[in-house]
């Protein structure tokens, strides 16, 4: 998907652990946007940031931190992480075309 | 606060057959409907919206859609399904056009029967 790009796309953390999840955009656009994806439930909002040194919780911000240094990256973090936050996280952004543009998702597994 | 429902959690259709997912939202203001689909393993696609104007709505792909106001729905439908059409199907509802968070359904799963 040209425009969101999404690192790592897999990773096995252990509880406790943190990581940080990295979205990039060349699209220039001031909004961007952290969902989780669970079975059942459709994409979550997490967080989300509508410019630059800005962000906003979502609708379940709880367990995740975020960060907007630059315009062009948007990060989500794990403090310590917890086998509840098991998902696949997307990263969206819009474009001319639509609201949100996703990125292909990262799949995290905690043990 | 913004809803979206997604009756059917999966359907099973036979190949040539026609489609109709449903989808019933709950919105304060004029909504902006949207159209999601995601093939195993992948993001998601745009595959059709609804901004306002004509409430028949063409996407890629072959699909289409119907904004009915009075009964809150948004359906998607497909006059013949093809093996590739399988994957899970996600309504949503934003508050704008362009830069506003969308309120996702849970989605639908389709299998398609040769």
């Amino acid at each position: 998907n040209a425009g969101v790009t999404q690192t790592p796309k897999f990773r096995v953390l252990k509880t406790g652990q943190s990581m940080t999840l990295l979205c990039a955009q060349d699209m220039n656009h001031e909004y961007m946007y952290w969902y989780r994806q669970d079975p059942g439930m459709g994409l979550r909002l997490i967080h989300y940031s509508v410019g630059e040194g800005t962000t906003a919780k979502g609708e379940v911000p709880d367990g995740y931190n975020v960060s907007r240094l630059k315009k062009q990256n948007f990060l989500l973090g794990l403090e310590s992480a917890a086998p509840s936050q098991t998902s696949v996280y997307f990263c969206a952004g819009p474009d001319s075309n639509q609201p949100q543009h996703f990125g292909d998702g990262t799949r995290l597994s905690i043990l | 606060a913004q809803s979206v429902t997604q009756p059917d959690i999966h359907i099973t259709v036979s190949e040539g057959a026609s489609l109709e997912l449903r989808c019933n939202y709950s919105y304060g203001a004029t909504p902006y409907l949207f159209w999601y689909v995601q093939s195993p393993g992948q993001g998601l696609q745009l595959l059709l919206k609804y901004f306002s104007g004509d409430t028949l709505v063409q996407g890629i792909k072959g699909f289409e859609a119907e904004f009915k106001r009075s009964q809150s729905s948004f359906n998607l439908r497909k006059p013949s399904v093809h093996w590739s059409d399988a994957a899970e199907y996600f309504c949503a509802v934003g508050a704008g056009a362009a830069g506003n968070k969308l309120t996702f359904g849970g989605g639908t799963r389709v299998l398609v029967k040769p």
